[in-house]
Formats: C-alpha cells, structure tokens, sequence
C-alpha cells in the first residue's frame, strides 16, 4: 500500500526558499500525477500545482507566478516543491497528493500526504 | 480562472437527517472534473467523490454527488457522527484547479 511522506516541519525566515518533499513509500508514483496543495491556518485549500513524474510534464498554477519549482527523482520515488521569496502569508501546511486517475491532472486527489508546517518567520 | 462558490456557510442537523451542500461554478465546467472532499481538523482532506458523482475507494453510498455544467450538489443521505467537518469542492478547468471555500457540517 502506497503513502505519501513529507518531510518535517521548518521555520524559515522571510525572503527565503523552502523545498518539501513527498515521497512514496511502499510503492511508486507510476503514472499518477502529485499535486501540491496548500492550507494556511484556519483558511480553505489552493492548489500550486503538479507534476506527471513519468513524463515530466509539470503545471503550475497561475498564483505563484515564478515563485514555485516542482521536481521529481524517480530513482528514489521523490517529488519536491521549492518555494522562494517567502512572506509571513505563505505559512501554511503543504501537502503532496496523487491524482484518482492515471496521468490526470484532474479527476481529483485520493492519496494524500501528511502535510508538512512551514512558518515564515523572522 | 474558475471560482468555486459553497453554499451554506455552515449547516447543523441532527443524525439521520439529510446534508444537501451546493457548489456553484463561476462558469461552466466539465462533469468530469468536479470532486468533493471531507477535512477533519488536524487531518488531510479525504476524496469523497470525483467525476461529479462516482465514489471514490471505501466511501459509504450515504454520499452521493450530482449536478452539471455551474450547479453541483453533494448530498448526504442520513447524516452519521462522524460525518461532521469541513467539505470542499473542487473542480479543474484549463489545466488549473480551484476548490471552493468549504461548507462547515456539524451536528447538533
């Protein structure tokens, strides 16, 4: 059985980058989409975008505009979400999930992460 | 981008009684691509439903899902205890993906 581990929780400084990772444990991505989504605390879900692993095709969405690098390495079953210019408004749970359907960016996220705390702070 | 309106705020029933939450689309939107989500605090969301109406893996038939185009629905049908929580509905138009801003279910 497939899960998503993120990794920890980090406090980091304003201006500053972060990259999160989500990795497959127990199994693979194969030719499922991981999507990054976002809560901030106490606020609803925003999606950031996503990566097909197996293809390389990534969408971004249109919010983030140059502020967000999704990547992946195969080899270890890893996606990686790296975020720059950091503002105290970007604190917030990030969490990876996989799409329903393969190699859809679409259909909805049935496998989610355990979500991973950023705090943008000085 | 399409913007995903949830309605009510918060609904607060009894057990047994029927959940009817609405999401309305600022513009039409393909059946396929709209999906619902349950979040408890502390916890991921959890796929409830995708493709407008098909339950996704270990969900109960309590909860179904309907509409087309703008007006979309989820519906549970006898409301249990543990179905309490936060409900969002998403949908993804143009390779972008927006979800609503969530319908607060609690129960008396």
């Amino acid at each position: 059985q497939v899960q998503l581990v993120q990794s920890g929780a980090v406090v980091v400084m304003p201006g500053s980058s972060v990259k999160v990772s989500c990795k497959a444990s127990g199994g693979s991505f194969n030719n499922n989409v991981i999507n990054w989504v976002r809560q901030a605390p106490g606020q609803g879900l925003e999606w950031m975008g996503g990566i097909l692993p197996v293809h390389g095709v990534i969408k971004y969405s249109q919010n983030f505009p140059g502020r967000v690098t999704i990547s992946s390495d195969e080899s270890t079953n890893t996606v990686y979400m790296e975020m720059t210019n950091l503002s105290p408004g970007d604190t917030a749970v990030y969490y990876c999930a996989r799409d329903v359907r393969l190699y859809s960016f679409c259909y909805g996220f049935d496998l989610w992460g355990q979500g991973s705390l950023v705090t943008v702070s000085s | 981008e399409v913007v995903l309106t949830q309605s009510p705020g918060t609904l607060s029933l009894s057990p047994g009684e029927r959940a009817t939450l609405s999401c309305r689309a600022s513009q039409s939107i393909s059946s396929d691509y709209l999906a619902w989500y349950q979040q408890k605090p502390g916890q991921a969301p959890r796929l409830l439903i995708y493709g407008t109406s098909t339950r996704a893996s270990g969900i109960p038939d309590r909860f179904s899902g309907s509409g087309s185009r703008t007006d979309f629905t989820l519906t549970i049908s006898r409301l249990e205890p543990e179905d309490v929580g936060v409900f969002y509905c998403q949908q993804c138009s143009s390779s972008q993906v927006t979800f609503g801003q969530g319908t607060k279910v609690e129960i008396k």
